[in-house]
């Protein structure tokens, strides 16, 4: 079974400090890894996918994640934060076959502040 | 560029009332997914169209039924509401069903009283 983990409920950064945000994740295979954010009352917007090559996966608005087969994670990492990435952030994984069904994390809440 | 339209975006519902939330996508996507979004548990999908004239249940089927109408829509329906179906709900698409990300809607909140 599929399961994706986001340990942190929330996350608090200063402005212009690089920021984290953790998920691991468990499927049978090679993982299909992604990355959402979701604004206040909007629906999810994707950030960056994993599905095979280089371990390091640049993404928009600056973010990038990397992809750590022995460690099972896909954390989510940016150099310096800006006050509007504050936003919910979710981790989610499919198996390579079968139907697009992507499990999410529960998300991790992310504070920037100014 | 519309992409996911979801209609309404609020709802409220007595318990037993019925209603039918719309979903519609301009994109040419061959699938397309309900969602359901809830407080610490993330997203759980409730019923996925891999393709025009197919559904199949996701995790949390049961309470809902759905309809792809045409290749461009697809409805969820709430036959008769719960208090335990308060929910913001998310309808999304992609291109195929190995297609590698989801496009999602803005979403309809969702209260039953």
């Amino acid at each position: 079974a599929q399961s994706v983990a986001q340990p942190e409920d929330q996350v608090n950064v200063a402005e212009g400090n690089p920021l984290t945000v953790k998920c691991t994740y468990s499927v049978s295979g090679n993982p299909y890894l992604f990355w959402y954010v979701q604004y206040p009352n909007r629906g999810l917007q994707f950030l960056l996918k994993y599905i095979t090559g280089d371990n390091l996966v640049k993404g928009s608005y600056g973010f990038e994640a990397e992809f750590n087969k022995s460690q099972t994670s896909f954390h989510l990492k940016k150099p310096s934060a800006l006050v509007s990435d504050s936003a919910l952030y979710f981790c989610a994984v499919r198996a390579p076959t079968g139907a697009n069904n992507l499990f999410f994390g529960t998300g991790t809440r992310l504070t920037v502040i100014p | 560029n519309a992409g996911v339209t979801q209609t309404p975006k609020f709802q409220v519902l007595k318990t037993g009332q019925s209603m039918t939330l719309q979903c519609a996508q301009d994109m040419n996507h061959n699938s397309m997914y309900w969602y359901r979004q809830d407080p610490g548990m993330g997203l759980r999908l409730i019923y996925y169209s891999a393709s025009e004239g197919t559904t199949d249940k996701g995790e949390v089927p049961n309470g809902y039924n759905v309809s792809r109408l045409n290749k461009r829509e697809f409805s969820l329906r709430l036959e008769s509401a719960a208090p335990s179906q308060t929910s913001v709900y998310f309808c999304a698409s992609s291109e195929d069903p190995q297609g590698p990300f989801l496009f999602f809607g803005s979403g309809t909140q969702l209260s039953v009283l």
